[in-house]
């Protein structure tokens, strides 16, 4: 089955201690990016990837770092997590960013990751 | 600074009653609008691309239109599966190596048996 997974599912951990949500996408997806959800802000978004070794940051970089090592994998790594980072987060991935391949721009995401920092 | 605004933010509608959710944007060139269903503790699901203005597209008992200034997304005698938060996305033309899309803040469609 196609699909983006993220681990782990929920989180609970303290502020200062280092943390890594891990994205894997099995559709040779080029195109992968985080995004974090809160209420009344809806999804915005992190860093993102356009293909191995490529990343680049997004509107909320802030306390946040990533990699892309492998095409199919793209961890999100908080160094010291801060309590404004409780949130829910979401890894995406679409094949290109090329519209004119139809449905190649559309996003895939996984079911999200909800991260508690107390 | 593209914008994307959803109207009205929650709706309660009773089984069959046709309604409309409305996406009005602003950007620097539409590449493309997109439609997301989301339920709750769930990613996003994609329903629709809309590419130029007067395009429609369906599925099911949705139908999703595209104007200069708006999207509209229509729902035809609903039923209580319907019930998600729908979600309005906008890529822009350009934007240099990010595919990335600027969304709303949704719609949370509840329908009553």
């Amino acid at each position: 089955e196609a699909q983006v997974t993220q681990n782990p599912r929920y989180l609970i951990t303290v502020t200062g201690k280092k943390l890594t949500v891990t994205c894997s996408q099995n559709m040779n997806h080029e195109y992968m990016s985080w995004y974090r959800q809160d209420p009344g802000l809806g999804l915005r978004q992190i860093y993102y990837s356009m293909n191995v070794e490529v990343t680049d940051k997004g509107d909320v970089p802030e306390g946040y770092k990533v990699s892309r090592k492998e095409k199919r994998n793209f961890p999100l790594i908080l160094e010291s997590p801060s309590p404004n980072q409780t949130s829910l987060y979401f890894c995406a991935s679409s094949l290109s960013r090329s519209a004119g391949v139809p449905g190649a721009n559309v996003l895939t995401f996984g079911a999200g990751s909800r991260l508690t920092v107390l | 600074e593209d914008q994307v605004t959803q109207s009205p933010e929650a709706l309660r509608l009773q089984e069959g009653e046709s309604s409309s959710l409305n996406c009005s944007y602003t950007v620097s060139g539409l590449r493309g609008l997109f439609w997301y269903r989301q339920d709750p503790g769930k990613g996003p699901e994609f329903l629709f691309t809309l590419y130029s203005a007067g395009e429609e597209k369906e599925k099911e008992r949705l139908k999703a239109t595209l104007t200069k200034k708006e999207s509209f997304l229509h729902i035809t005698a609903p039923k209580p599966e319907d019930s998600a938060t729908y979600l309005c996305a906008v890529q822009p033309r350009g934007g240099g190596s990010n595919y990335k899309l600027t969304f709303g803040k949704g719609t949370l469609l509840t329908v009553n048996p």
